[in-house]
């Protein structure tokens, strides 16, 4: 397996535009995250999917920000209308209740998003 | 206050060395215990996971625990410069993939030739 692919790698955008992040969880993976990493805050989780039904979305920011996850293989998270302050690495990362290794999650190599 | 308490570094060391890299925590709910490691431009990966109080140990990697400290480390023998990365605690009430990862902001660790 290819691990979990996230795109773009890289975002650059203008303050208002729509951001849409994409993810392809891995293959068998019933649990999918979003995560925002910033120097201040650290590794942030936005919201999570099991069985591609959004579990805790708490970590959302606010309403500028939505989920989705259509099917099993992959999921999208949006930004509108974006702002400065949502510059960030967003990563996703998969996971698995079955197996040894239901603990360990998967992280892809992140998008970098910066808003102008 | 943040939950979670982590130097940011960076570390600087030389080959061969004894690195030792900690976090303090606040909230005595927090059970299980997880350093990752990040390479730069590249995800967190999981490196080691502990339940409760005590040590464990993987290769050149120590894991300890002081729950009455809120207090856990991780220890790396012998570093190598391989072992330049960024590594983040992680800890959560409960086990499993659901359980809530609350992270670190990391330490950045420079192993020099």
């Amino acid at each position: 397996d290819a691990g979990v692919i996230q795109s773009p790698r890289h975002e650059v955008t203008e303050m208002g535009q729509e951001v849409t992040l994409r993810c392809k969880p891995i293959s068998g993976h019933d649990y999918l995250f979003w995560y925002r990493q910033t120097m201040m805050r650290g590794l942030e989780l936005l919201i999570y999917f099991n069985n591609n039904v959004p579990i805790d979305d708490s970590g959302m920011p606010e309403d500028r920000f939505s989920a989705k996850m259509p099917n099993a293989s992959f999921s999208t998270l949006k930004i509108q209308p974006s702002e400065p302050r949502d510059s960030a690495v967003y990563f996703c990362a998969s996971g698995s209740t079955l197996g040894p290794t239901n603990e360990k999650l998967f992280f892809g190599s992140g998008t970098q998003l910066s808003v102008l | 206050q943040k939950e979670v308490e982590q130097d940011p570094g960076p570390l600087s060391v030389p080959e061969g060395a004894i690195v030792s890299l900690n976090c303090t925590y606040s909230n005595s709910a927090f059970q299980y215990f997880m350093w990752y490691r990040q390479y730069s431009r590249k995800g967190p990966e999981l490196l080691m996971y502990t339940y409760s109080s005590g040590n464990k140990e993987d290769g050149r990697f120590t894991a300890q625990v002081d729950k009455s400290s809120k207090y856990i480390s991780l220890f790396i023998r012998d570093s190598q410069p391989s072992d330049s990365a960024t590594y983040l605690c992680a800890m959560s009430r409960n086990t499993g993939t659901a359980s809530k990862l609350t992270f670190g902001t990391g330490t950045r660790l420079q192993v020099t030739l």
